[in-house]
Parts: structure tokens; C-alpha cells; sequence
């Protein structure tokens, strides 16, 4: 089956810890994204790719970083200076210009 | 950048009636209007979406107008069932490209039997 495969499904974080967010995709998309998901709230885009090597912040970039050194995948870090990072954190891919994403099942982040 | 306004942010409509979702957007050269459906603990899913150049556009018991001039497209969900029931997603692509979706807040819609 094709789609875009996140894990963990859920993650516990402590102080000033670094954790990893995996997302990877057998679609063929050249484009992914990370969103973050608050209660109550749309969804915010953190950081996107459009093609590998390359990577651009969203509108919430801070406290966060990414790489796409290969198609398939694009890891999120979320680092220890993201101070709120409880959050779900949703990956998605499109192709070409259509505009239309596909998202993964997300990721609950949570601090203990 | 691009911001998109999404009302109500709940709504409760009883079993066969319909529901409309509406949202607005500020980029006037935004061109892309995609709806999404996210069901709990999951991601969002794609059931329709419209392009700037097509006024209506429906799929079975979904529909979605846009309206360019006021700036602002809505999402009617006709004979509404129980597995309807779900966070509605509206978004909007800026003119600038493939780069990603301005998403609205949400709709929270609950079907009463």
C-alpha cells in the first residue's frame, strides 16, 4: 500500500531532551511538510521540503529543525529550545503543483 | 501571508438535514480550496477541494462553492449521517506556490440521531 508512514504514535519528551519524529512517504511525492496540531486549533506549518537537500521554515520554524536527504523521508526534531512542544504533529506529502496534500497518521508528542 | 477565518466552530445538525461550513481567506491571489476530514487520533483526509477558475463543484453529498469576489468558500454536506460526524478542515494555497496550505481552525460537526 502506498502513503506516508509516521512513528512513533506517541512520544514522551523530558527536559531539555531532543526527540525525533519520523515520517516517510512511497508515493513518489517530491514535496513534504510538518504541521503542528493544537487542541482546538487549524494546523500550523512548521517546516517543508520541496525537493531533497533543500528545506524551508514555516511559520513556526523555532525550536524545531529538519533534514530531506532522501526522498522518501523527512525527519523532525523537535529540540529542547521548543519550550512548548506538546503538541500532534502531522507530516504530509504532495506532487508536483497540485496543491493537494497527503497526510500521515500523526505523532502525539508529550512532555513528561 | 495568507489567513483563513473558519464559522462555526461547532456544529450540531440532526440525522438527513445539512450542514454548512464557511470559511474566508485574505490572499486574493490564493488558488487552491481544499476541504479536509479528520476523524479522532488521525490525520486529515482529503474529500474535496475547488480551484479558482470553477465556481461549484460536487461529489455525491458534498459540495463546495467559492465566491472570488468576497473571498470566501463554503463546504454543504447534504442528507448528513452518522459516520459524517468529524473535524472539518478548510484551507487555502496562496498564490506563491507549492508552498503548503494556509489551514482555517476547524469545524467540530455532530450528527444528532
Amino acid at each position: 500500500d502506498g502513503g506516508i508512514t509516521q512513528s512513533p504514535k506517541y512520544l514522551f519528551r523530558k527536559e531539555g531532551q531532543n526527540v525525533t519524529l519520523s515520517c516517510e512517504q512511497n508515493l513518489n511525492h517530491d514535496a513534504m511538510y510538518w504541521y503542528r496540531q493544537d487542541p482546538g486549533q487549524g494546523l500550523r506549518l512548521i517546516y517543508y521540503s520541496q525537493i531533497v537537500n533543500d528545506f524551508q521554515k514555516g511559520d513556526i520554524a523555532e525550536g524545531y529543525s529538519v533534514s530531506r536527504e532522501k526522498k522518501e523521508s523527512f525527519p523532525l526534531t523537535v529540540t529542547s529550545a521548543q519550550k512548548n512542544p506538546t503538541a500532534f504533529y502531522l507530516c504530509a506529502s504532495s506532487v508536483g503543483e497540485s496543491g493537494k496534500l497527503f497526510f500521515g497518521s500523526g505523532t502525539q508528542l508529550s512532555v513528561l | 501571508g495568507e489567513n483563513v477565518e473558519q464559522h462555526p466552530s461547532t456544529l450540531s445538525v440532526q440525522e438527513g438535514d445539512s450542514a454548512v461550513i464557511k470559511c474566508t481567506y485574505s490572499d486574493s491571489a490564493s488558488n487552491y480550496f481544499p476541504w479536509y476530514k479528520q476523524e479522532l487520533g488521525k490525520g486529515p483526509q482529503l474529500i474535496i477541494d475547488i480551484r479558482s477558475n470553477v465556481g461549484e463543484k460536487k461529489d455525491q453529498r458534498i459540495a463546495v462553492t467559492l465566491n472570488k469576489t468576497a473571498k470566501h468558500f463554503s463546504l454543504h454536506i447534504t442528507e448528513t449521517q452518522p459516520e459524517d460526524s468529524a473535524v472539518y478542515f478548510c484551507a487555502a494555497r496562496g498564490g506563491g506556490g507549492a508552498d503548503g496550505l494556509t489551514f482555517g481552525k476547524g469545524t467540530h460537526l455532530i450528527i444528532q440521531p
